[in-house]
């Protein structure tokens, strides 16, 4: 059964600062994502990794995947407080053709002025 | 991208009675899904909706308790049964796009409040 774990669970940042998150997950899948969750809202996708070696950045984030470590991080550069959030990691474990995600534990981030 | 909303956003319910949540979708999707997240916690998949197909189950949810229609491509509904207090969680559904980019959009969810 595929687990995902992520670390930190929690993790509170002076803003400014640099920090990564990280996500392992057990068996073999090269699709995973990452989504934000503001707290009482629902999930938005921020990045989708789809082959070893990936990484995309989008503002102060930056994700990668290397899927022989099956490892994926969500880099923080320079965090300010609006990244105050939960993330989150998926991982598709399912044969191509149906689609199923295992969330990792999510890791609540506190971006401190 | 896909725009999905879900009624009724909110509600609170008594032991033992059942709520059925509504999933609509602005386009049409192969993909459903629909999931539980429990304060504070993580997302765990109940079930994979189809749209002419039974709903596939994962291990320890079943279809008396979480029974789930799919009439059409765009809608899904969701059904809590004989409800109790640990059945408080926020309910969301998602959807995958036919022909990529192969990530789940989810919905705005449902805060259910057993009581």
């Amino acid at each position: 059964e595929l687990k995902v774990e992520q670390n930190p669970l929690f993790l509170s940042m002076q803003e400014g600062k640099n920090y990564t998150i990280y996500c392992n997950y057990s068996t073999t899948s090269d699709r995973l994502y990452w989504y934000r969750q503001d707290p009482g809202k629902s999930l938005e996708s921020l990045f989708v990794l789809l082959s070893n070696g990936a990484v995309k950045q989008e503002g102060r984030l930056m994700a990668s995947l290397d899927t022989k470590a099956r490892l994926s991080t969500l880099h923080i550069t320079a965090a300010v407080h609006d990244l105050s959030a939960t993330y989150f990691c998926a991982v598709d474990s399912s044969p191509s053709g149906t689609y199923k995600y295992i969330f990792g534990t999510g890791t609540r981030l506190k971006v401190l002025a | 991208s896909a725009v999905i909303s879900q009624k009724p956003s909110r509600d609170i319910c008594q032991r033992g009675t059942s709520l059925t949540i509504q999933c609509q979708v602005d386009s049409q999707v192969t993909m459903m899904f629909w999931y539980r997240q429990q304060p504070g916690q993580s997302l765990t998949l109940i079930a994979t909706a189809n749209q002419g197909s039974e709903a596939t189950y994962e291990s320890g949810f079943v279809i008396d308790k979480f029974p789930i229609s799919r009439p059409n491509l765009t809608f899904s509904t969701l059904t809590v049964s004989n409800m109790s207090p640990e059945d408080s969680s926020i309910y969301l559904c998602s959807v995958e796009l036919a022909g990529g980019p192969y990530e789940q959009y989810f919905g705005p969810g449902t805060r259910l409040t057993v009581t």
